[in-house]
């Protein structure tokens, strides 16, 4: 079946850091990539998404290159800030069939001052 | 946009009490789902609709869990008897059909406390 398998947290970076959250997913098809954020107390917040291979997605300062090859959907960020500090979601949906989204575990991410 | 809006925000009840969650999706999205979040088993997606009608109910955990969607503007998700393990926060997310690649938008949550 879909899966979506994210690198286990939390993740504790000083402030200015680079940040990498691995991210890989199983599909049979070809589906649409998402990353999620979480910050305490809210739902969840879309990132950035990528819909086909190769396709980066940007958003505040955060990038994920839709990798076919490798399956994979990795997040990035030159320079975290304090307020970065939150739960990051990966997940999928194909591009047919089924409406339904595949999350991963999330991967809690703490900066530090 | 007012966004997806749930109530209420936090729920305390005891065990074995009803408890109703409500959801008003975002105007215009076909789709709504609820998930359940908890630290032991992360995200999990309980029920989704379509144009008010239910798709896939298979996260739905027992019998003592119902979900309705009467209109396009409101849906509850109702546990009836509650039970501590039951304690968690519950979202509501909605989605168009326009394409594929349309992402989630999630309201803030229902906390419940079961005790």
């Amino acid at each position: 079946g879909n899966s979506v398998t994210q690198m286990e947290g939390p993740v504790t970076l000083s402030e200015e850091a680079f940040l990498t959250i691995n991210c890989t997913y199983t599909a049979t098809g070809y589906p649409s990539l998402f990353w999620y954020v979480q910050y305490p107390g809210e739902g969840l917040q879309l990132l950035l998404k990528a819909t086909k291979a190769d396709d980066k997605g940007s958003n505040k300062g955060f990038e994920a290159t839709y990798r076919k090859e490798t399956t994979s959907f990795h997040l990035e960020k030159g320079s975290v800030q304090v307020s970065d500090s939150a739960v990051y979601f990966c997940a999928l949906r194909m591009n047919s069939g089924t409406y339904k989204y595949i999350f991963g575990t999330g991967t809690r991410l703490k900066v530090l001052a | 946009d007012a966004g997806v809006i749930q109530s209420p925000r936090h729920e305390v009840t005891e065990m074995g009490q009803e408890v109703t969650l409500r959801c008003k999706p975002i105007s215009g999205h076909d789709y709504l789902f609820w998930y359940r979040q908890t630290m032991m088993r992360g995200l999990e997606l309980l029920i989704y609709f379509n144009n008010n009608v239910p798709i896939d109910d298979s996260g739905m955990p027992e019998d003592r869990f119902s979900a309705k969607m009467p209109n396009a503007s409101f849906s509850t998700l109702k546990i009836q008897p509650s039970e501590p393990r039951d304690s968690a926060v519950y979202f509501c997310a909605s989605t168009g059909s326009g394409s594929y690649n349309s992402p989630l938008h999630f309201g803030n949550g229902t906390r419940l406390t079961v005790t």
